[in-house]
């Protein structure tokens, strides 16, 4: 069965701070992965998604980045956080183009301070 | 562009039925998705329709009326774990690129006694 490994679970980073969170899945090969960030009382943004190693599309401007080194290793990246940066960060996959639904990862609350 | 509208909070008491409303307005329409996410977790899969009708399953079901971009989601029975936001989502499939969820803001949902 398929599984998703998101971690770490809470992370709280100074302002200026970088940022590396990690995303593994398991069971599947050539997945489609995405970030989303929630911020509180907000809906999912998503933030970036990749069908393949090494291709990425950025959904919106910001200061993160992601990337795929391998097939099922997604990571989102910061340089320097800002604290807008601060949310419920979310990893999640899918398969191909069919309308199937995603499976999200258990998330990383991350606290910019 | 897409927009996606659904009530913010509702209340409804232990045993009784609900139902949550959702439209939305999108290009490259290829299915809407219902999510259940507790405080703190990560959205899980409840309901998915992509042909117009209702679709139901134990005490949720999910309505989908294609032409109106509306869709409702039906909780039946509730129960004090019933309480969580409930996100409608829906599916863009632009250019042959796999598909993406974009999703609302999420209603709240607080089952009391």
């Amino acid at each position: 069965s398929q599984t998703i490994h998101q971690w770490p679970a809470t992370l709280v980073q100074p302002v200026g701070s970088p940022l590396s969170l990690e995303c593994t899945v398991e069971g599947t090969s050539n997945p489609n992965l995405y970030w989303y960030r929630q911020a509180a009382g907000r809906g999912l943004q998503l933030l970036f998604y990749s069908v393949g190693i090494g291709q990425i599309s950025s959904e919106v401007p910001q200061n993160l980045s992601a990337s795929r080194p391998q097939d099922r290793q997604f990571i989102l990246s910061s340089k320097k956080l800002l604290l807008s940066d601060s949310g419920f960060y979310l990893c999640a996959w899918s398969l191909g183009q069919v309308a199937v639904g995603y499976t999200f990862g258990s998330g990383t609350r991350l606290t910019v301070v | 562009g897409q927009n996606i509208d659904q009530p913010t909070e509702m209340t409804a008491t232990e045993g009784a039925i609900v139902q949550i409303n959702c439209t939305y307005q999108t290009s490259g329409f290829n299915g809407l998705f219902w999510y259940q996410q507790h405080a703190g977790e990560a959205p899980t899969f409840l309901s998915y329709n992509v042909l117009d009708g209702l679709e139901e399953k134990g005490r949720f079901s999910s309505f989908l009326s294609r032409s109106k971009g509306y869709s409702y989601l039906l909780l039946k029975e509730l129960q004090m774990k019933d309480s969580a936001s409930y996100l409608c989502a829906v599916s863009r499939l632009r250019g042959g690129a796999t598909n993406k969820l974009i999703f609302g803001t999420g209603t709240l949902l607080a089952v009391q006694p």
